[in-house]
C-alpha cells in the first residue's frame, strides 16, 4: 500500500529551527509537495521537489532523497505566524497526490 | 500563482437538503479537479477526481449519488451533497491543476459545511 509518515505534532520556539520529516512508500514517484495549513482555511503550496538535494526558498528549504523514500521541510528563524499544520504529498505514478496526515507545528515565544 | 475560488465559504443547511458548492479557476484552465473533505485535525481525504468534460472518478466509500460532482467547463466543478445529513458537516475543499505531470495543485479557499 502507499503509505505517508509525518510526526503528529512538533514545538519550536520563535526564532529557533525546525526541521519536519516525511517518508513516504508510493507507487511510483512524480515529486513531492510541502504545503502550509493554518486551521480552517486552505492549503498552500510551499515547495516542490523530483530530484535528489536541497531546495531553497526564503526562511523555507525542503530535502528529498529519493532512494531512502524521505524528505524533510526546514524552517528558519521561526515566527508565531509559522504556526499551523505542514502537510507532505507525494504524486504517484498516476500522478495522484498521496497526503500525510501532517504535522501541527507549534511555536512558542 | 494561479487562482482557485471556491464558493461559498461556509454554509448551514437543514437536513434533507442539498447544498451546492462552487469551484472556478480564475486565471488558468484546469484540466482536472480534485474534491477533498477534511474533519478537524486531520489530513485531506480525497473524494472524487474531475476531468473536464468526463465522469467524476469517485474514491472508494464515497457514494456517487450523494456527492455529485459536474466538470462541465475547464473552469468550473461543482459538489452536490444531496439529502444532507448532520453527519455530512465538515470542510469540503477542492483543487484544480492545470496539467497532469509535475504542476502543483491550487486550492480554493474551502467550505465549512454545517448540517442542523
Amino acid at each position: 500500500g502507499q503509505n505517508i509518515d509525518q510526526p503528529t505534532e512538533m514545538t519550536a520556539t520563535e526564532g529557533a529551527i525546525v526541521q519536519i520529516n516525511c517518508t513516504y512508500q508510493t507507487s511510483g514517484f512524480n515529486g513531492l509537495f510541502w504545503y502550509q495549513q493554518h486551521a480552517g482555511e486552505a492549503p498552500t503550496f510551499l515547495s516542490y521537489n523530483v530530484l535528489d538535494g536541497l531546495e531553497e526558498k526564503g526562511r523555507f528549504s525542503s530535502f528529498l532523497s529519493r532512494s531512502k523514500g524521505y524528505s524533510y521541510l526546514l524552517l528558519k528563524e521561526l515566527q508565531m505566524k509559522d504556526s499551523a499544520s505542514y502537510l507532505c504529498a507525494v504524486m504517484d505514478s498516476n500522478y495522484q497526490l498521496i497526503w500525510g496526515a501532517g504535522t501541527k507545528l507549534i511555536i512558542k515565544p | 500563482g494561479a487562482v482557485v475560488s471556491q464558493h461559498p465559504s461556509w454554509v448551514i443547511c437543514k437536513s434533507g437538503t442539498s447544498v451546492k458548492i462552487e469551484c472556478r479557476s480564475l486565471d488558468f484552465q484546469a484540466t482536472t479537479m480534485f474534491w477533498y473533505r477534511q474533519f478537524p485535525k486531520q489530513s485531506l481525504m480525497l473524494m472524487a477526481t474531475s476531468n473536464e468534460g468526463s465522469k467524476a472518478t469517485y474514491e472508494q466509500g464515497v457514494e456517487k449519488d450523494k456527492f455529485l460532482i459536474n466538470h462541465a467547463s475547464l473552469t468550473l466543478s461543482t459538489l452536490t451533497v444531496t439529502s444532507a445529513h448532520p453527519e455530512d458537516s465538515s470542510f469540503y475543499i477542492c483543487s484544480a491543476r492545470a496539467g497532469t505531470t509535475h504542476t502543483e495543485a491550487f486550492f480554493g479557499q474551502g467550505t465549512r459545511l454545517t448540517v442542523v
